[in-house]
């Protein structure tokens, strides 16, 4: 079982739907990242968090700490959204490592 | 500034050149970063260098060759690679915190193609 897992693997949704991507995490950690990765292209890191929830433009990230989980929202999915977003924890006992999700492909149609 | 830029964009090369890739920040961030990452698969880390000094490898072949020369550049030297070292590979830096984490910062990657 793989320490970071997220569902679900592959969304398709209609333009304008709200969309959920969840990631749990089996170990303790001290911060999670919610990253962005349009095809062929870099990484853009949208939320880092450790506790509650954070906001930008139509992305909301929450985390439960004591359930060991996250959600990635978007609000009026536009066909831009469209890429792959990955989880990736920092564990308290991985110095600068980060372990990552094996990412939610996403694909909004207009 | 908050970018990662590197360069080149892409590379194709054959299994007996020698090629670097060149990675850049002006963010002030004392950590670097290099990552490998397969199609459909997450990013893998390779080497981390703090203060300008190799502190993490992850047990990558040698034909693989970090160089970190100053605090806002990081070089990877590649020489005799093989086909299945194709991918795209990914240059992220951060401040550097003992005590908390800081948050990785990912420039656009150099797509590799080894023939």
């Amino acid at each position: 079982k793989n320490e970071v897992e997220q569902s679900p693997q592959n969304l398709t949704a209609q333009e304008g739907e709200f969309i959920t991507i969840n990631c749990s995490y089996s170990v303790g950690i001290s911060a999670l990242h919610w990253l962005q990765q349009h095809p062929g292209g870099g990484i853009v890191s949208l939320f880092m968090l450790s506790s509650g929830k954070k906001k930008h433009g139509r992305l909301i990230a929450t985390i439960n700490i004591q359930e060991k989980h996250s959600s990635l929202h978007i609000t009026a999915s536009h066909p831009r959204d469209s890429a792959v977003y990955i989880c990736a924890v920092k564990a308290r006992t991985s110095g600068s490592r980060l372990t990552f999700g094996e990412g939610t492909q996403l694909t909004v149609n207009p | 500034d908050t970018e990662v830029t590197q360069t080149p964009k892409h590379l194709v090369m054959g299994m007996t050149n020698k090629k670097s890739l060149k990675c850049e920040q002006h963010m002030g961030h004392r950590a670097m970063y290099w990552y490998k990452q397969k199609a459909k698969k997450p990013p893998e880390l390779m080497f981390v260098y703090s203060y300008e000094k190799l502190s993490i490898n992850e047990s990558v072949p040698s034909r693989f060759s970090p160089e970190c020369p100053n605090s806002s550049l990081l070089n990877l030297h590649l020489h005799a690679l093989q086909p299945e070292d194709s991918a795209l590979y990914l240059c992220a830096s951060s401040q550097v915190d003992m005590v908390s984490y800081n948050e990785q910062f990912f420039g656009p990657g150099t797509r590799l193609t080894v023939l």
